[in-house]
């Protein structure tokens, strides 16, 4: 079963930040947060992890509360291109090959 | 666009048919999945492959047989498959033996059963 709970959906404004929160009270000490996004009729799309600090990368910033209980994925300048629905996934990472368990995620829809 | 290609994109067949899905990478990735999604469902684990072996078998019906000839290909043999099976099939793939990897997936197979 998935380790996260997420919103079921979330409106932002084209331009705007959006915020999307994850909620992994359960975390252990070896596992990383993982947020992916799917793009209607495409395969999952890896966005950005951490483990216990921020992370910025060219698509989005990742904020991981001290106690790892919760994170929150920010894209910047939301575009309608990022409509899709994102996935925050809690994984151990003692091999390379540990699989992904996908919760529901939160369904992004950008306004314009 | 995607490093990890799948084809066919689109395949309808009967119960009765037999039919292949192939998945393909070249980033030298040692890990390979399948996973299955049902419509407005998350993607949901089958197989994982580990340097070319099989690891992880997710209670998979037989109708499903998994294959990977070698590091670069993993297929997907398909027969006698039931209706319910309609699904997107993706494919992913990853490096083996390092940590903090991610998965990269490939656009996946619609599959139909009629």
């Amino acid at each position: 079963d998935a380790k996260t709970t997420q919103p079921p959906s979330m409106d932002c404004a084209e331009g705007r930040a959006a915020n999307l929160p994850c909620n992994h009270s359960t975390i252990s000490g070896n596992e990383y947060v993982y947020w992916y996004r799917q793009i209607h009729s495409q395969g999952p799309q890896y966005i950005i992890h951490g483990l216990k600090n921020n992370e910025t990368n060219e698509m989005a910033s990742l904020i991981i509360t001290e106690d790892r209980k919760s994170s929150t994925l920010i894209l910047p300048h939301a575009t309608l291109r990022d409509t899709a629905v994102y996935y925050c996934i809690v994984r151990v990472s003692l091999s390379g090959n540990t699989p992904l368990v996908f919760g529901k995620g939160t369904r992004l829809s950008v306004i314009a | 666009d995607t490093e990890v290609t799948q084809t066919p994109k689109h395949l309808v067949m009967g119960m009765t048919n037999k039919k292949s899905l192939k998945c393909e990478q070249h980033m030298g990735h040692r890990a390979m999945y399948w996973y299955k999604q049902k419509a407005k469902k998350p993607p949901e684990l089958m197989f994982v492959y580990s340097y070319e072996k099989l690891s992880i078998n997710e209670s998979v019906p037989s109708r499903f047989s998994p294959e990977c000839p070698n590091s670069s290909l993993l297929n997907l043999h398909l027969h006698a498959l039931q209706p319910e099976d309609s699904a997107l099939y993706l494919c992913a793939s990853s490096h083996q033996g390092y940590s903090n990897q991610p998965q990269h997936f490939g656009d996946g197979t619609r599959l139909s059963i009629l």
